[in-house]
Order: C-alpha cells, then sequence, then structure tokens
C-alpha cells in the first residue's frame, strides 16, 4: 500500500522567511496530492492540492510542486506570517479511487515575530 | 451548504468501558464517510471508511469497528476500550463523485481512556 513521508517533523522560521515541506510518496499510482492546514485545537483544512498532470500550482503565498520521477512533492510558504503557524499534513491517494487518502506525520510549522 | 456534525467534543471513559462516537453530515447525498485518528507524532490515520450505507472498509485492525446505519451517519464503537485507544478522533467527508478528494472535517473528539 502507499506511504507517505513528511519532513521536517517541525520548522521554525522568522516572519517573512520561506518555508518549505517536503514528503515523498511509494505508489507510483497515486496521482492526487492535496494538502492540509491544521491551527491548534481546530480540524484539518485543505489548502491546496495538485494532480499528477501538473508539476506546480500556485496560491498566492503557497505552492506545491510535483516530482513525479522522483515521487516527491513539496509545500512552499512565501513571506511567512504568523497565522501560518500551524500543522501541516500532505497526503496521496489515486484520485476516483474507492480507495483512501495516506496522511503524512505532519509538519509543525511555528512563524516566530 | 454542507455541514458536518461530530459528538462529543471531549470523552473520559475508564478502561474497558464501551465506545459510541457519531457524526452526521447535512447539506449532502451518498457521501464519502471516514474516521480518522490523530495520535501525537503519527498524523492522521485512517481507521474506517464508507462509500455506502452498510460498506465499511477497515484500514487497520483494531479493538474499534464502525456502522453506517443511515446514509449520512457514521458511528465509531467499540466493545471495550483499551488505554491504547486514547487519542483525537475525526470524522470526514467527501463528494461521492470526487472520492479522496477534498474531505471536510469535523471539528473532532478527545477520547482519553483512563
Amino acid at each position: 500500500g502507499e506511504n507517505v513521508e513528511q519532513h521536517p517533523s517541525t520548522l521554525s522560521v522568522q516572519e517573512g522567511d520561506s518555508a518549505v515541506i517536503k514528503c515523498t510518496y511509494s505508489d507510483s499510482a497515486s496521482n492526487y496530492f492535496p494538502w492540509y492546514k491544521q491551527e491548534l485545537g481546530k480540524r484539518p483544512q485543505l489548502i491546496i492540492d495538485i494532480r499528477s498532470n501538473v508539476g506546480e500550482k500556485k496560491d498566492q503565498r503557497i505552492a506545491v510542486t510535483l516530482n513525479k520521477t522522483a515521487k516527491h512533492f513539496s509545500l512552499h510558504i512565501t513571506e511567512t506570517q504568523p497565522e501560518d503557524s500551524a500543522v501541516y499534513f500532505c497526503a496521496a491517494s489515486i484520485e476516483g479511487s474507492q480507495g483512501n487518502l495516506i496522511f503524512g506525520k505532519g509538519t509543525k510549522l511555528s512563524v516566530k515575530p | 451548504s454542507q455541514t458536518i456534525h461530530q459528538w462529543p467534543a471531549t470523552l473520559v471513559q475508564p478502561v474497558g468501558s464501551p465506545l459510541s462516537l457519531e457524526c452526521t453530515v447535512e447539506g449532502t447525498s451518498n457521501p464519502n464517510l471516514y474516521w480518522y485518528r490523530q495520535a501525537a507524532g503519527r498524523g492522521l490515520q485512517l481507521l474506517f471508511y464508507s462509500v455506502g450505507i452498510g460498506q465499511i472498509s477497515s484500514e487497520v485492525p483494531q479493538n474499534l469497528s464502525a456502522s453506517r446505519p443511515q446514509d449520512r451517519q457514521f458511528i465509531l464503537s467499540s466493545k471495550k476500550l483499551l488505554l491504547s485507544d486514547s487519542g483525537f478522533y475525526l470524522c470526514a467527508w467527501s463528494h461521492m463523485r470526487t472520492t479522496n478528494e477534498k474531505l471536510f472535517f469535523g471539528s473532532g473528539t478527545q477520547l482519553s481512556v483512563l
């Protein structure tokens, strides 16, 4: 089955700096890769996703890149702000399958003002 | 608009006692339903998912079970809780025709087994 590894487990940056979180997956059939953000005490929420037919997707300060050959994908946050502090989860699945979304173990991002 | 309700928010139970967590979804039909457990350092672990009434798939062998008695109702149960069942339990749903895409999570239940 699919296995998703996420690094680092914790990340601390200064406000205004960039943050990068990396994930690798094992199943080459996986073609859908979402990222979820969970603020302290709140539910996880989807912030961005990418499908295997594209290599990069951007949404304002957030971008995700995908390297299918190497089976890894990354979340990039530019100009970080204190409100970006949260736990971020990557995940992988086979789009349209009746299987399940496999999550990484999460990265706790702290943005220091 | 669609909403997901999960209760209770917190629960403290003794070892060996039964468990019943309930989740309901409003505003959509035939959703895919999921139960996840979030333990420290282990991320989001899928426990069960369901693509229809009475259809339950289990991802990990454990002390828990799930049932879907109605289209928009998903229940997580245990006959006898173990200490290791402690954790944060999240119910989630996704649109039937877009399996695994955009999960909408409930607010979670913090379960402490003592």
